[in-house]
C-alpha cells in the first residue's frame, strides 16, 4: 500500500523548543517537499529536495532545517529561530525533476504553547 | 515568474447546481496545470492536470477543467454539486522557469454546498 505518512498527526511544543516532523514516503518518488498551510494564504513552500543529500530552499525556509539522507525520508525540524511556527504543515513527493503531480502526506497540525 | 490566482476566496452553490472555480494564470512557459482537494485538516488531492494535451481535461467525482491559453484560464467545472464537494479547491502552475518545475499554489477557493 503505496503513500506518504506524517507523523505525528498533532504536535505541541513549548517555545524556544525545536520539532522535527516525520515525512516518509515508499513511492519510490525523486522528490519531497515541505509546505505550510495557514489560513487563507494556501501553500508556501518550506524547502524540497530533488535528489538524495541534496535540497533548496523554499520561499519561507527561515526558521526550518532539513535533512535528506534517504530516497524516502525527508524530516522537517522546526527550531527556535522560526517566529510563528504554529500552522498545518504538508509533506509531498513527486516523481522527479519534470513536474508531474504531487502526492500528499495527511499534514501535521503543530502548536506552539 | 509564475503566478496563479484564485478569483474567488469563498463560492456557495445549493446542492444539485453547477460549480465555477475560477483561476488565472501566469507563465513564461507552457505551463503544467492542476487542481487539487482538500479536505479538513486532511492532506491534498489531485482532481486532475493539464499537461500540453487536450484543453479540456476531466478528472475525479465529475469535475473538469478547461485549459484557456488567450485567457489564461483554466477553471473548474462541474455540473451538479454533490455535498460531499465542500471542501477547499487549490490550483496550481509549474512551469520550467528556473530550470526546474517546482509549482505555484494558489491561495485557494472554498467551496460551500448548501443542502
Amino acid at each position: 500500500d503505496g503513500g506518504i505518512t506524517q507523523s505525528p498527526k498533532y504536535l505541541f511544543r513549548k517555545e524556544g523548543q525545536n520539532v522535527t516532523l516525520s515525512c516518509e514516503q515508499n513511492l519510490n518518488h525523486d522528490a519531497m517537499y515541505w509546505y505550510r498551510q495557514d489560513p487563507g494564504q494556501g501553500l508556501r513552500l518550506i524547502y524540497y529536495s530533488q535528489i538524495v543529500n541534496d535540497f533548496q530552499k523554499g520561499d519561507i525556509a527561515e526558521g526550518y532545517s532539513v535533512s535528506r539522507e534517504k530516497k524516502e525520508s525527508f524530516p522537517l525540524t522546526v527550531t527556535s529561530a522560526q517566529k510563528n511556527p504554529t500552522a498545518f504543515y504538508l509533506c509531498a513527493s513527486s516523481m522527479g525533476q519534470n513536474y508531474n503531480e504531487q502526492f500528499f502526506g495527511p499534514g501535521t497540525r503543530l502548536t506552539v504553547l | 515568474a509564475q503566478s496563479v490566482t484564485q478569483l474567488d476566496s469563498h463560492v456557495s452553490v445549493s446542492e444539485g447546481t453547477p460549480v465555477l472555480l475560477r483561476c488565472n494564470y501566469s507563465s513564461s512557459y507552457s505551463p503544467s496545470l492542476f487542481w487539487y482537494v482538500q479536505h479538513p485538516n486532511k492532506g491534498l488531492q489531485l482532481l486532475l492536470k493539464y499537461t500540453s494535451a487536450a484543453t479540456l481535461v476531466k478528472g475525479i467525482n465529475g469535475f473538469e477543467a478547461e485549459f484557456k491559453k488567450s485567457e489564461t484560464s483554466f477553471h473548474l467545472t462541474k455540473p451538479s454539486a454533490h455535498m460531499s464537494d465542500a471542501a477547499e479547491y487549490f490550483c496550481v502552475v509549474s512551469d520550467l522557469a528556473g530550470g526546474s518545475y517546482i509549482p505555484t499554489f494558489g491561495r485557494g477557493t472554498s467551496l460551500i454546498v448548501h443542502p
